[in-house]
């Protein structure tokens, strides 16, 4: 199993553009979720969803936008993409329920974004 | 909603010393606490978690403890090793949470 994948590793951007970060998981889990890294500021929640076909609003969802299409994929967009984004993007998964085994989250591997 | 205070921010110990991260929440709905380590250019991992029903809970040279009146959470790593050397983030979320809420991060230096 490969757990959970990021597609890009890394990438530039210019201020204005566009982009797609892709997250995969192949754990079946339910829920999955799309953190920001950056320094002294910790792991802060942009969006997640609970299941295929739904997306939630997290601690800083402001110029971000999210698809769940399929259960192993989860989509984070950039419309217009600022500098205040440069940032390490995670993304994480885990299982639904409420069982100990339900409540690990499992990262990807992140993806480092620079705005110019 | 949730909020979760860490500190220290950076902790330096001796190798084979003890070291104490500490947290706390504001929700008083929270009862599922884990901490994640994250080692330099890596993803953030799981090393131990506790539910509210439990006031404690050990894992060889790591442990945790918890304080639901107080709203405070540590985890304690004895006997310290170099390859502790990572940042450490506390969690707090009710149990069969959709989400949790992470603290800032303890970066911890073990000195060989």
């Amino acid at each position: 199993n490969a757990g959970v994948t990021q597609t890009p590793k890394f990438r530039v951007l210019k201020t204005g553009q566009s982009m797609t970060l892709l997250c995969a998981q192949d754990m079946n889990h339910e829920y999955m979720y799309w953190y920001r890294q950056d320094p002294g500021m910790g792991l802060r929640l942009i969006h997640y969803s609970v299941g295929e076909g739904t997306t939630a609003k997290g601690e800083v969802p402001d110029g971000y936008n999210v698809s769940r299409l399929k259960k192993q994929n989860f989509l984070l967009g950039l419309e217009s993409a600022a500098p205040s984004q440069t940032s390490v993007y995670f993304c994480a998964s885990r299982g639904g329920g409420v069982a100990s085994s339900y409540n690990e989250q499992f990262f990807g591997p992140g993806t480092r974004l620079t705005v110019l | 909603g949730e909020n979760v205070e860490q500190h220290p921010s950076t902790l330096s110990v001796q190798e084979g010393d003890s070291a104490v991260i500490k947290c706390t929440y504001s929700d008083s709905a929270s009862n599922y606490f884990p901490w994640y380590k994250q080692e330099l250019g890596k993803r953030p991992q799981l090393i131990i978690d506790i539910r509210s029903n439990v006031g404690e809970k050990k894992d060889q040279r790591i442990a945790v403890t918890l304080n639901k009146t107080a709203k405070h959470f540590s985890l304690h790593i004895t006997e310290t090793q170099p390859e502790d050397s990572a940042v450490y983030f506390c969690a707090a979320g009710p149990a069969g949470y959709q989400k949790v809420t992470f603290g800032i991060g303890t970066k911890l230096q073990v000195i060989p």
